[in-house]
């Protein structure tokens, strides 16, 4: 079946440096999104990507979906402690979620 | 609050034992959605309604769990003969439906301990 994968599963970084975590599909996805789930909380929508090679931009967030429509990323820039959560990007009908990227940012 | 609610929050219950959860999705959202979520890991799909229709099941799901939505509003989750293995938190989402558009707001879940 449909499987989405995302690395690294973890990451530590210090406040203001960037942070970029990878999301790939075993199966070409209709539309990928991507949630934050803070720690004790639920996800939160951040963003759907639909188009083969789009680029959306949120503030210091930047989204891509591959050409081939089977892998995104994110990427953060000059991370700040708000910034601090699980990232899980999710795909196809069903929304196949991956196991998310743990950030975490030290000040 | 007009998002989506859920009830309760938290359930301890003992093995064996039956439980049900409410969820009440975004009122003009059609979809609805329940997933499953344990340490660590990401929302794993359990079943999903268009209005009142169950249209899709995990073959995860074993037949201790069943799900309704009764009038297209509001959904329950119910698991009978509760096993440890349960423990976990149950999300619930809607989504207002047509073409690609398959944003998800969640709700805070329902945390289920089973002793």
């Amino acid at each position: 079946g449909q499987q989405v994968m995302q690395i690294p599963q973890y990451q530590h970084v210090q406040e203001g440096e960037d942070f970029t975590t990878y999301c790939n599909s075993s199966t070409t996805l209709s539309n990928i999104q991507w949630y934050k789930q803070r720690p004790g909380g639920h996800p939160v929508f951040l963003i759907q990507l639909v188009k083969s090679g789009e680029v959306k931009k949120q503030k210091r967030l930047t989204f891509q979906f591959g050409e081939a429509k089977k892998n995104s990323s994110l990427h953060i820039t000059a991370t700040q402690t708000t910034d601090v959560g699980t990232y899980f990007c999710a795909g196809g009908f069903k929304t196949i979620f991956g196991a998310g990227t743990r950030l975490f940012v030290k000040a | 609050d007009t998002g989506v609610s859920q009830d309760p929050r938290h359930k301890i219950t003992k093995r064996g034992q039956n439980v049900t959860f409410r969820c009440d999705p975004i009122s003009e959202h059609n979809r609805l959605y329940w997933y499953r979520q344990t340490l660590g890991q990401g929302p794993e799909f359990l079943t999903y309604f268009q209005n009142e229709a169950q249209l899709e099941k995990s073959r995860l799901l074993s037949d201790r769990f069943s799900a309704e939505r009764p009038k297209g509003s509001f959904s329950t989750l119910e698991i009978q003969r509760t096993e440890q293995g349960d423990s976990a938190m149950y999300l619930c989402a809607s989504s207002p439906s047509g073409g690609h558009t398959d944003t998800q707001y969640f709700g805070p879940g329902t945390r289920l301990t089973v002793l």
